[in-house]
């Protein structure tokens, strides 16, 4: 079974300051899907950003990036200038190929945004 | 598009009493799922749909539990009879599997307290 793992419960960083949170993931599928999802206190879900494992090229999103590193099965979400409004709970989430469109999630990353 | 839409947003009952949650995707996606997220447990799939049909039921706890997609537009999730335990956010996600750029969309989410 495929297990994601997000190892810092919590972060902080200054406001305009860049972060990285940090996502791990065991699967022996070769055909897979990353996201990150974003939840403020509202509670709603958010998707940030998602990378195909078939791309080597990592997705950006304004503000948003990931490093993918399909070999270590690591998938870390840089946030460039920090802004109040990123202050959330942010979930690192795993899908298969087709035929496996369940999401496994990570435990979560709290990122609290300092003025 | 009004994104997913899921009712009530709130729920407060008494153990025993059965609960109906409430949820209609985005118009055209083809896939259903409800999660369950909890402090103890985090964000866990329960049901998904592929145009209506349950593909995989293995997440839903136990028998109390039931979901339905009688149309493209509308699903239910049940439970009879409401424990303190089932007390959560339900959330129903919705996606459309188009060049395997499948992404989940996620409703606003049910709280449930059940006393």
């Amino acid at each position: 079974a495929q297990t994601v793992t997000q190892s810092q419960p919590e972060m902080s960083v200054q406001e305009a300051e860049t972060v990285t949170l940090s996502c791990t993931y065991d699967t022996s599928e070769s055909d897979y899907y990353l996201f990150w999802y974003k939840q403020p206190p509202s509670r709603q879900m958010i998707l940030v950003i998602r990378q195909e494992a078939y791309k080597q090229q990592n997705a950006t999103e304004n503000r948003f990036s990931v490093n993918f590193q399909k070999a270590a099965k690591s998938f870390s979400l840089k946030i460039s200038d920090s802004q109040l409004g990123d202050a959330a709970m942010y979930f690192c989430a795993y899908r298969g190929g087709f035929g496996n469109e369940k999401l496994t999630f990570g435990t979560g990353t709290r990122l609290t945004i300092i003025p | 598009d009004a994104g997913v839409i899921q009712s009530p947003r709130h729920e407060v009952t008494e153990m025993g009493q059965e609960v109906t949650l409430r949820c209609k995707p985005i118009s055209g996606h083809d896939y259903l799922f409800w999660y369950r997220q909890t402090m103890m447990r985090g964000l866990e799939l329960l049901i998904y749909f592929n145009n209506n049909v349950p593909i995989d039921d293995s997440g839903m706890p136990e028998d109390r539990f039931s979901a339905k997609m009688p149309n493209a537009s509308f699903s239910t999730l049940k439970i009879q009879p409401s424990e303190p335990r089932d007390s959560a956010v339900y959330f129903c996600a919705s996606s459309l599997l188009a060049g395997g750029r499948e992404t989940q969309y996620f409703g606003p989410g049910t709280r449930l307290l059940v006393l």
